[in-house]
């Protein structure tokens, strides 16, 4: 069964780093891309970059571009997502998603990030 | 970048009922690229339809998904209780990237 299992919820401060997980299994991790999707409250989903866990290719949504870092350690079968100096417009829940061929079938449980003075 | 516009932003409708949900691309999408998922309150959204009109695994008949080129329907033949929640229209671009539409929330009326 395909899995992929997000870290737990984080309540961090402005100007703190921060870095959540997204483990993988099931399936061969390192050869499908997993994709970041965010979701701030009461909104909408916006696709924030992908990573190719097998040679670490990585793109960025032009929104995203320089504000976070997607990375992925395949030896664990894990992705992450990070932020260098967390802003309070950080706030939103963060999920990971694998991609097949085009297709974005299998998501996280979503990471819940809090950021608050 | 193309912009995809659901329609209408909310729905009340009764089970039983028959949902029609809309989404319009700013540009002709290709319908291969075309998916629809559902999101209930507290889940992560769920895969209801690729290449605009193929059910993904699991998903009841009466969700069926239609359209091509900018206008794409996704269509709730008989509301069950637990089909009330959020859906969402993706396409897939180019580069990887993907954009949604902002969500159409189907209610209880």
């Amino acid at each position: 069964e395909v899995q992929l299992v997000q870290s737990g919820a984080e309540v961090k401060k402005p100007g703190e780093s921060l870095k959540i997980s997204c483990k993988g299994s099931g399936y061969s991790f390192t050869s499908y891309w997993i994709g970041w999707v965010r979701q701030m409250p009461g909104k909408g989903l916006e696709w924030m970059g992908i990573i190719y866990p097998g040679d670490s290719d990585t793109r960025y949504s032009p929104s995203f571009q320089g504000q976070v870092t997607i990375s992925a350690d395949k030896s664990i079968s894990t992705a992450y997502l990070q932020w260098s100096s967390l802003k309070a417009s950080d706030t939103a829940m963060y999920y990971c998603a694998r991609r097949d061929q085009w297709l974005v079938d299998y998501w996280g449980q979503g990471t819940l990030v809090t950021v608050s003075s | 970048e193309i912009v995809l516009t659901q329609s209408p932003g909310t729905l009340s409708l009764s089970p039983g009922e028959r949902a029609t949900l809309s989404c319009r691309a700013s540009q002709s999408v290709s319908s291969s690229y075309l998916a629809w998922y559902q999101q209930k309150p507290g889940q992560a959204p769920r895969l209801l339809i690729y290449g605009a009109s193929s059910r993904a695994t699991g998903i009841p008949d009466r969700f069926s998904g239609s359209g091509s080129g900018t206008d794409f329907t996704l269509t709730i033949s008989r509301l069950e209780p637990e089909d009330f929640a959020v859906y969402y229209c993706q396409q897939y671009g180019s580069s990887l990237m993907y954009t949604f539409g902002q969500g159409t929330k189907l209610e209880i009326k």
